[in-house]
């Protein structure tokens, strides 16, 4: 079945510490996003990519990075300067590169990021 | 910039009864609109979109939405509420001018379906 797969599940991460979230599609998908969901705001856009080697700044992308070496995967590395990586993260995608396509986004189920 | 209102934190209903789930956008230009349901720690599924045309959309699981432009609303329904229809409800928008394909999403409305 195609889809986005997101891992690990669940992660902690250490003071100082930066860690990675996987997100790997199979959807064939140009575009990829990831988000940060808290409760009660809804989810919030941090980085996304509309094509292999090329990424933009979402609304909230301080404290994070990403890479698009791959079609098929987008990680998203939470830095140590992110103060309240507390929260659960999406990743999700979408086709057609086209800045106004009307196609919806495919979500992963998550990765819920804990501080330790 | 565009953004989703969701007035209602939460919306209980009886099973059985007719559901109304609010939303309403401010976009510049014509507004590509979209209703996603999340169930507990899973990401979202899509439900519904209005792109053009007619006004009522029909969606997957029995909901649908109407598109009232001059009201710039977005509202989900569903004739008979089921209790596995409780979930957490996002509204979102994409607007045609600028924004490229970023989606902007509602903070999302609770819904509980009660026997």
């Amino acid at each position: 079945d195609g889809g986005i797969t997101q891992s690990p599940k669940y992660l902690f991460r250490k003071e100082g510490q930066n860690v990675t979230l996987s997100c790997e599609q199979n959807l064939n998908h140009d575009a990829m996003y990831w988000y940060r969901q808290d409760p009660g705001q809804g989810l919030r856009l941090i980085y996304y990519s509309q094509i292999v080697n090329d990424f933009q700044k979402g609304d909230i992308a301080e404290g994070y990075s990403v890479s698009r070496e791959k079609k098929e995967s987008f990680p998203l590395t939470v830095t140590s300067a992110q103060k309240n990586p507390t929260a659960f993260y999406l990743c999700a995608s979408s086709s057609g590169q086209q800045s106004y396509s009307n196609q919806p986004q495919h979500f992963g189920d998550g990765t819920r990021l804990s501080i330790l | 910039a565009q953004s989703v209102a969701q007035p209602e934190d939460q919306v209980n209903v009886a099973e059985g009864n007719p559901l109304t789930v609010k939303c309403t956008y401010s976009v510049s230009g014509n507004p590509y609109l979209f209703w996603y349901v999340q169930y507990p720690n899973r990401g979202l599924q899509f439900l519904l979109k209005y792109i053009t045309g007619d006004n009522l959309v029909k969606g997957s699981y029995g909901f649908e939405a109407e598109f009232n432009k001059s009201q710039t609303s977005f509202h989900l329904k569903k004739p008979s509420a089921l209790v596995s229809d409780s979930a957490l409800y996002f509204c979102a928008v994409r607007g045609l001018t600028g924004g490229g394909n970023k989606l902007t999403f509602g903070t999302g409305t609770q819904l509980k379906v009660e026997l």
